[in-house]
């Protein structure tokens, strides 16, 4: 059974760091693409960033609203991808999921049930 | 990276059919045949329906189509089910090398 389980949310402060990790089990996990989307509340999916596979040098890209605060990373011997947040805004609360795109095609087939980041004060 | 453009809601009644409508430009959606469609229930993730622009996974019913022409695509459900009411997002690739989502769309089956 394919699972992807992000942890690491809970509530920080404006201008603090928080890491997301995100388990993958079920599937080959070093040859998929990971991304990050997030979910304010109420509001609409937003992509986050992604990160590729070895045979793509772990190319990673971001969305400008998170560029150069945010930073994906993967350790493929534990089946594993990290999201680390710096300089958390308010803004930056959202539910935060991890989602693998399907190889070879442009869409995300499985995806985690989210961790809640919460940034206030 | 502007959002991409879909209606806020639509509605239908059991049987019938209604087509969400996905606008971007040539950088994104006209661009690539990398547009995917989700599915999103309330307090679920995601599902993913349709993914390069006309594509169903294994599992998704044949009721669920997709098409695109020029920067618009479209997400077509037939003959309506009380249980396809949820909110559908699009999602596109982008001459930037990022991904952008639509606004999402609320589908009420009335």
């Amino acid at each position: 059974e394919v699972q992807l389980v992000e942890s690491g949310g809970g509530l920080v402060q404006p201008g603090g760091s928080l890491i997301l990790s995100c388990a993958a089990s079920g599937f080959p996990f070093s040859g998929s693409p990971i991304h990050w989307v997030r979910q304010a509340s109420g509001k609409g999916l937003e992509w986050v960033g992604r990160i590729r596979d070895k045979a793509n040098s772990y190319a990673t890209a971001y969305a400008a609203s998170v560029k150069g605060r945010f930073t994906i990373s993967r350790d493929d011997s534990k089946n594993t991808a990290y999201l680390q947040m710096n300089s958390l805004k308010t803004e930056d609360t959202a539910v935060y999921y991890c989602t693998r795109q399907a190889v070879g095609t442009a869409g995300y087939d499985y995806w985690g049930r989210g961790t809640l980041v919460t940034v206030s004060s | 990276q502007s959002a991409l453009t879909q209606p806020a809601s639509v509605s239908g009644s059991p049987g019938q059919s209604i087509t969400i409508s996905c606008t971007g430009t040539s950088s994104d959606v006209g661009g690539y045949n990398y547009v995917s469609w989700y599915q999103q229930h309330p307090g679920k993730a995601p599902k993913l329906m349709i993914y390069d622009v006309s594509n169903r996974p294994s599992g998704v019913s044949n009721r669920f189509s997709g098409s695109k022409s020029g920067n618009t695509a479209s997400l077509t459900i037939s003959g309506l089910q009380t249980e396809d009411e949820a909110d559908y997002y699009c999602s596109s690739y982008t001459s930037s090398g990022n991904w952008v989502f639509g606004g999402g769309t609320k589908l009420t089956v009335l």
